[in-house]
């Protein structure tokens, strides 16, 4: 496995501004993604991210309201943009241990829009 | 569009028993299936399982797939209140030149109780 880390834990924001969230691994990795768990809900893929190359969107996810750097092998961005209430979420990056399809989690950034 | 049903949608149990988490799936180009165990934000890796009839064994919780059927199941004996959480059960679609996708589940929420 290996050892993720996601700054901030936790937020709270004003809605129409924009949050951006980290993601660190302590080795590098191909794949790395980002997915979201509304409340009471079930973990949704955001975006696949490549190291080198635009990330890939899942149908309902678009660049401009989520986009995502991928400057190396061991770090990762989200940004939430133009934040309204429904944005309120777990956001999670999760990195392709050994496949892309061996998944391992980050501790999440909890986000609440007010 | 890829399904995963996890039953049941939750569980209280007393500490001792055995429980048995199911997962039935319809998916594309079937990869791996994937089980979670979500506490608090963060999923943490249990098994992954990709052959069928294999059983995969990790303390007191085992996990065993069929291709055939399509679904796997999540046993714990001798459960514990550190047992308590919500399982997640995914499914890897292998994708023509993209990353694998995990779909998941919504999750049972297992309660064990003194």
């Amino acid at each position: 496995s290996a050892v993720i880390s996601q700054k901030p834990s936790r937020d709270i924001c004003q809605r129409g501004t924009s949050l951006t969230i980290q993601c660190q691994v302590d080795s590098q990795v191909t794949m790395m993604f980002w997915y979201r768990q509304q409340p009471g809900q079930s973990l949704t893929l955001i975006a696949t991210a490549n190291q080198g190359s635009e990330a890939t969107y899942e149908s309902g996810f678009v660049i401009d309201k989520f986009p995502i750097s991928r400057p190396n092998l061991t770090f990762s961005t989200l940004t939430v943009s133009n934040m309204s209430p429904e944005d309120s979420s777990i956001y999670l990056c999760s990195v392709g241990i050994n496949t892309d399809y061996e998944q391992y989690f980050g501790p999440g950034t909890r986000l609440t829009v007010t | 569009e890829d399904k995963v049903v996890q039953s049941p949608l939750s569980l209280v149990v007393h500490e001792g028993d055995t429980v048995t988490l199911n997962c039935s799936y319809e998916v594309t180009n079937f990869r791996s299936l994937l089980w979670y165990k979500q506490e608090k934000k963060a999923p943490t890796f249990l098994f992954m399982l990709t052959s069928s009839g294999i059983e995969k064994k990790s303390g007191r919780l085992s996990s065993i797939l069929d291709k055939k059927e399509l679904f796997s199941i999540l046993n714990i004996t001798a459960t514990q209140t550190g047992d308590s959480a919500i399982y997640l059960c995914a499914v890897a679609r292998l994708n023509t030149g993209t990353a694998s996708k995990l779909t998941f589940g919504t999750g049972t929420r297992l309660q064990v109780t003194l």
